[in-house]
């Protein structure tokens, strides 16, 4: 177990609206992320972060947006849900890069279905 | 790499064998590569990791093997169990400027039968 919990677990939404998925560590790890993964696609980067209000976009960032006011939360909005976004998000953290032993683990994903 | 979906290669195994899952990754300036083993309804696990200055590391029960000339992959796990029936990803990450933006694989099926 990383530390890690994401909230919700499953959600289904309404074509756009917005969707609020936040991931919270008790690491105190520096490095925040979150990906997508779909069948077809395999796990793919939607935003990171280096640190608290350090954030920038990943491969898959359109109609994502990211927040970071505090170490341990990082939170994923869709402003307008699409049925494009229906997706398994995971969020992922790490300690600093390059460092032995450090390495980049995920929590048990949250479940995101737009109808 | 590209995904193949709900098609994943799948290695069926027997119990108590050897299993071997390979992986070609795309970018020559990776230098860090990591194996997750995901079971269904769960996130990604860290199964062992290795970078680009070995060829070779071992955890438990489990070996990575890493060939940069052809820029390939493997994991090989002994004494396979049925708890090691799992998707299979491995992650290439370049250091330092691009830590934790990884490039997933995608994914090998392994099934272990009695």
């Amino acid at each position: 177990d990383a530390g890690i919990t994401q909230s919700p677990r499953h959600k289904v939404t309404e074509t756009g609206t917005p969707v609020t998925l936040r991931c919270h560590q008790t690491e105190n790890h520096r490095y925040m992320y979150w990906y997508r993964q779909d069948p077809g696609h395999g796990l793919r980067l939607i935003h990171y972060s280096y640190g608290v209000k350090d954030t920038d976009k990943g491969e898959v960032s359109d109609g994502y947006s990211v927040s970071r006011s505090k170490t341990e939360d990082f939170l994923l909005t869709l402003e307008s849900a699409t049925s494009s976004q229906t997706s398994v998000y995971f969020c992922a953290i790490s300690e600093r890069k390059g460092v032995s032993g450090n390495t980049i683990y995920f929590g048990e994903g949250s479940w995101l279905t737009v109808v | 790499g590209e995904s193949v979906g709900l098609h994943l290669p799948t290695l069926s195994v027997q119990e108590g064998d050897n299993s071997i899952i390979n992986c070609a990754y795309s970018n020559s300036a990776s230098d860090y590569f990591i194996w997750y083993k995901q079971e269904s309804g769960k996130g990604p696990q860290f199964i062992i990791d290795i970078r680009s200055n070995m060829d070779k590391r071992q955890g438990q029960r489990v070996t990575v093997l890493l060939n940069k000339t052809v820029k390939h992959l493997s994991l090989q796990i002994a004494a396979t169990q049925p708890g090691d029936s799992a998707v299979y990803f491995c992650a290439e990450n370049r250091l330092p400027d691009s830590w934790g933006k990884l490039q997933f694989g995608a994914g090998t099926q392994v099934v272990v039968t009695p």
